[in-house]
């Protein structure tokens, strides 16, 4: 069984950092990209950044852009989100999703999501 | 631009049908999409891969009422049989190049 669990959200202020972690198992992790789409509070989906399953393809939104990094470890089957300059429209949950391919292809499991809440 | 376009609400009755759209933006009409389900205060669910010709590859566990369909620019989502279970926001997902993208959801209400 697939299992994707996400830890690290919490309440931060703005400007200051964030570390998010994603534990995968029931897959092999590596022959996979992997990706972080988030959901602010009462709103839609939105894509922030995905990576390939050998990290050599990785995009980000425009709205993260130059702030975020993703990365992975495949020999720890974790999948890691670098939240740097934190804004209050981070504001979110946050969803560590599989990918159906090594590269492209959609999204076909999700976690449950990690909570974070940017304020003063 | 990749963009897709849902329509923000639909409805039915128990047992009835409904359909949602989701609309490839001019020049992507080839494009394969996913259906992603979200129940309330649940995370999202895979629902199924829709192609361009209309053939479709449905998520682990996912019931025969959940069909998909495909028309040009349109991707289609029934659900056949509503059930009160079937009450979520439901989203359409692409890819291109070093992006992926969400429509804005369709919330479907059994009436």
């Amino acid at each position: 069984e697939v299992q994707l669990v996400e830890s690290g959200g919490g309440l931060v202020q703005p400007g200051r950092s964030l570390r998010l972690s994603c534990a995968a198992s029931g897959f092999t992790f590596d022959d996979y990209a992997m990706h972080w789409v988030r959901q602010a509070p009462g709103k839609g989906l939105e894509w922030v950044s995905g990576i390939s399953w050998n990290s050599g393809s990785i995009g980000y939104a425009d709205s993260v852009k130059g702030r975020f990094t993703i990365s992975r470890d495949n020999a720890k089957n974790s999948l890691y989100l670098q939240m740097n300059s934190l804004r209050a429209e981070d504001t979110a949950l946050y969803y560590c999703a599989k990918g159906s391919h090594m590269v492209q292809g959609v999204i076909d499991y999700w976690g449950q999501g990690t909570l974070v809440t940017v304020s003063s | 631009q990749l963009v897709l376009t849902q329509s923000p609400s639909a409805s039915a009755s128990l047992g009835a049908s409904v359909k949602l759209t989701c609309t490839l933006s001019s020049g992507h009409s080839s494009y394969a999409i996913a259906w992603h389900q979200q129940q309330p205060e649940k995370g999202p669910r895979y629902l199924m891969k829709l192609n361009s010709d209309g053939s479709h590859s449905k998520g682990d566990g996912i019931p025969d009422r959940f069909s998909g369909s495909s028309s040009g620019a349109e991707r289609y989502l029934t659900i056949s049989s509503l059930q009160s279970e079937d009450e979520a926001d439901y989203y359409c997902q692409t890819w291109g190049t070093g992006i992926h993208v969400f429509g804005t959801g369709t919330k479907v209400t059994v009436l």
